[in-house]
């Protein structure tokens, strides 16, 4: 299958501060990608869906102030959490859209284990 | 997107067949049924998807039934490896969209 890429694995930030995490399709171009967060114990939850080129669309409740999303190529996305907190610390997923070539199957990174102090 | 319903948890012997069921009683015509799997503290791997017809591939099979409001992800010979959360999402392929809506899927455990 296709390979999706994260970085950094994992992260520890003071509070208060931003952090970015990148999300790169390796061996395919993903015009859409997508930022999941997952709590211990719990189901992935969907935060927002990213178009190359345009605005990222976020899901209800999630704060786009808070959770920048950029994806300026066809390869590269990225999460910044702004301003970061305690409640913010889980476990930041993306996934990308490999359309033209296995029929939009969506593929899933490695997940950054955000932990904030 | 259709909702899922799974059962929260499953337990196999190892090289037996683990059956995993999936209802998706209001699936509507241009939904796909998608399977992916998550192993603890890694992002989900995609298992196989289908429509209407049965598939096949190297790491599982997927059985539709005829009215498609159930389906069936089938490993054929469970490891230990295999154990893991399995999440049944049925998705409407789009050009801008198909989004994937995760519920709280099968946790299987695969047992000596």
């Amino acid at each position: 299958g296709a390979v999706v890429s994260q970085h950094p694995s994992w992260v520890i930030c003071k509070s208060g501060t931003s952090v970015k995490i990148e999300c790169r399709s390796l061996d395919f171009q993903a015009t859409t990608m997508f930022w999941y967060r997952q709590f211990p114990k719990q189901s992935l939850m969907l935060m927002a869906t990213s178009n190359e080129g345009s605005k990222a669309t976020y899901e209800q409740g999630v704060e786009k102030d808070k959770f920048l999303i950029n994806h300026a190529s066809l390869t590269l996305s990225t999460l910044t959490v702004t301003s970061a907190h305690p409640e913010d610390s889980s476990f930041y997923i993306c996934s990308a859209r490999d359309r033209p070539r296995s029929g939009n199957t969506i593929y899933f990174g490695e997940g950054s284990w955000l932990t904030v102090v | 997107d259709a909702k899922t319903t799974q059962p929260p948890s499953m337990d196999c012997a190892e090289g037996r067949a683990a059956n995993l069921p999936c209802n998706h009683s209001t699936i509507s015509g241009n939904e796909y049924v998608y399977w992916y799997r998550q192993i603890h503290s890694q992002g989900p791997q995609y298992i196989i998807h289908g429509l209407k017809n049965n598939e096949t591939n190297e790491m599982a099979s997927l059985i539709i039934t005829e009215d498609r409001k159930s389906s069936t992800l089938i490993l054929p010979h469970a490891t230990l490896r295999d154990t893991a959360v399995y999440y049944c999402i049925v998705r409407v392929i789009t050009s801008n969209t198909g989004k994937l809506i995760f519920g709280q899927g099968t946790t299987l455990q695969v047992k000596p």
